[in-house]
């Protein structure tokens, strides 16, 4: 079961620009978090954010959450060629037990 | 990629046949999973183990099965009964309980590079 859908499912943008990207759920959580796939290679953590949060920072990465809508959002700030990936966010179950991930959004970064 | 390796990158494996792919981590994680992906997909949770000798079946376990003998070690095995097993395959791990940090990333996933996985 999908979860999490994110949106756009791609999107393109000019270095420099910022760039955000929404995930929706379904069910309540216990947290949120945001990874990214570099092309052909595992995923690697960004950012969790916790039910009881509503917005977290880490470098150039945003992330808020809004519980009553079921949303989240990850804005990149200032963005460089090396931030093209596919980002997804995750949303935990049963206990904390999996995580269930989105389709997730492909990012590219044009020079 | 941190302490996951998972071996080989790249499969190929006549149809008929079973194939098993290795999942091996050095953090000392209580929890493994295995994920499939599709082109352009998400990730679908296989199997996922919490301890030594358990396992429980994520969404789509039909035509997989796992055994975790040992803590580091998660083998996949795709068998024939798999209909289209052609797919990229993602192993993780994570830690069971609050962490030394105080608990702010306990549930984070650890990833392994994936095993590319074709039917020939």
């Amino acid at each position: 079961s999908q979860q999490g859908e994110e949106d756009p499912q791609a999107l393109s943008i000019q270095e420099g620009e910022n760039a955000t990207m929404n995930c929706s759920y379904k069910t309540s959580i216990n947290n949120l978090q945001w990874y990214r796939q570099n092309s052909g290679r595992g995923l690697v953590h960004l950012i969790l954010i916790r039910s009881n949060e509503r917005e977290k920072h880490s470098g150039r990465l945003r992330v808020t959450l809004d519980t009553s809508k079921k949303s989240s959002s990850l804005l990149i700030t200032a963005s460089r060629a090396a931030d093209t990936a596919s980002y997804f966010c995750a949303t935990d179950a049963d206990g904390a037990q999996k995580l269930v991930f989105g389709q997730g959004t492909r990012l590219t970064i044009n020079p | 990629d941190g302490g996951i390796t998972q071996s080989p990158k790249y499969l190929f494996r006549k149809e008929g046949q079973n194939v098993t792919l290795s999942c091996e981590q050095n953090l000392n994680h209580d929890a493994m999973y295995w994920y499939r992906q599709d082109p352009g997909q998400g990730l679908r949770l296989i199997y996922y183990s919490q301890i030594v000798n358990d396992f429980q079946k994520g969404d789509i376990a039909e035509g997989y099965s796992v055994s975790r003998e040992k803590k580091e070690s998660f083998p996949l095995t795709v068998t024939s009964a798999q209909k289209n097993p052609t797919a990229f395959y993602l192993c993780a791990s994570r830690p069971i309980g609050f962490g030394t940090s105080g608990g702010s990333s306990y549930n984070e996933q650890f990833f392994g590079p994936g095993t590319r996985l074709t039917v020939l």
